[in-house]
């Protein structure tokens, strides 16, 4: 069946560098696409969402990149700060399709 | 509150019983999820409740698997007869209207079958 999926489960970043997360995605029909910050313990957090009509959107020190032709999605946190640290999720879903499928997760790691 | 409530926060319970989750969504908000996570796993959909809408339960994985949502308000999700294998995070989102819109999760409720 289609999913959604990461390439790595774990990322581990200097403080101050920018962190790039990864997501492959399979459905070609999915045309809108999150990504989510989970902290332990906690539900996970809107942080930016893009369309399939778009290849890059900006939000506040992140940046989503959107590959239709290889099914690729990617978050970019300028500055990676401590309270970065989460797993994040990339999410996807189909217009008309009430379902938002999210991958397994990548954790990121701060290190100091 | 201005977010997403779930209750109880956490629940332990013996193999066979059955548990009542709540969830209250935010105000104004049509469309209600619920989805379970499993330890270290992404979010399982579950169900899907859109205004009095009839509501998608291609989520749920057995008949012990139940859900009601009263016109836009509280959401309760009822496991029958759990098991072990129901130990999950079970998690609620609402939104302003269907999928194009971001969701708002709750913190979840923590359930443990013992």
């Amino acid at each position: 069946g289609e999913s959604v999926g990461l390439h790595l489960p774990t990322l581990s970043v200097q403080e101050g560098d920018n962190s790039i997360i990864n997501c492959a995605y399979s459905n070609s029909a999915s045309d809108y696409f999150i990504w989510y910050k989970q902290e332990s313990g906690k539900g996970p957090q809107f942080i930016i969402d893009i369309r399939s009509n778009m290849d890059k959107r900006q939000g506040q020190r992140v940046t989503v990149l959107l590959n239709k032709t290889v099914k690729h999605l990617s978050l970019q946190i300028a500055a990676t700060q401590p309270g970065d640290s989460a797993v994040y999720f990339c999410a996807e879903n189909e217009l008309g399709d009430d379902k938002i499928i999210f991958g397994k997760g990548t954790r990121l790691h701060i290190l100091p | 509150g201005a977010g997403v409530s779930q209750s109880p926060s956490n629940k332990v319970t013996e193999k066979g019983k059955d548990v009542e989750l709540r969830c209250d969504p935010i105000s104004g908000h049509t469309a209600l999820y619920w989805y379970r996570q499993r330890l270290g796993q992404g979010l399982e959909f579950l169900i899907y409740f859109q205004g009095n809408s009839a509501p998608d339960k291609s989520g749920l994985p057995s008949d012990r698997f139940s859900a009601e949502r009263t016109g836009e308000s509280v959401s309760t999700l009822t496991i029958q007869r759990t098991q072990q294998e129901d130990s999950a995070v079970y998690l609620c989102a609402s939104s302003l209207y269907r999928v194009g819109q971001p969701q708002h999760f709750g913190d979840g409720t923590r359930l443990s079958i013992l």
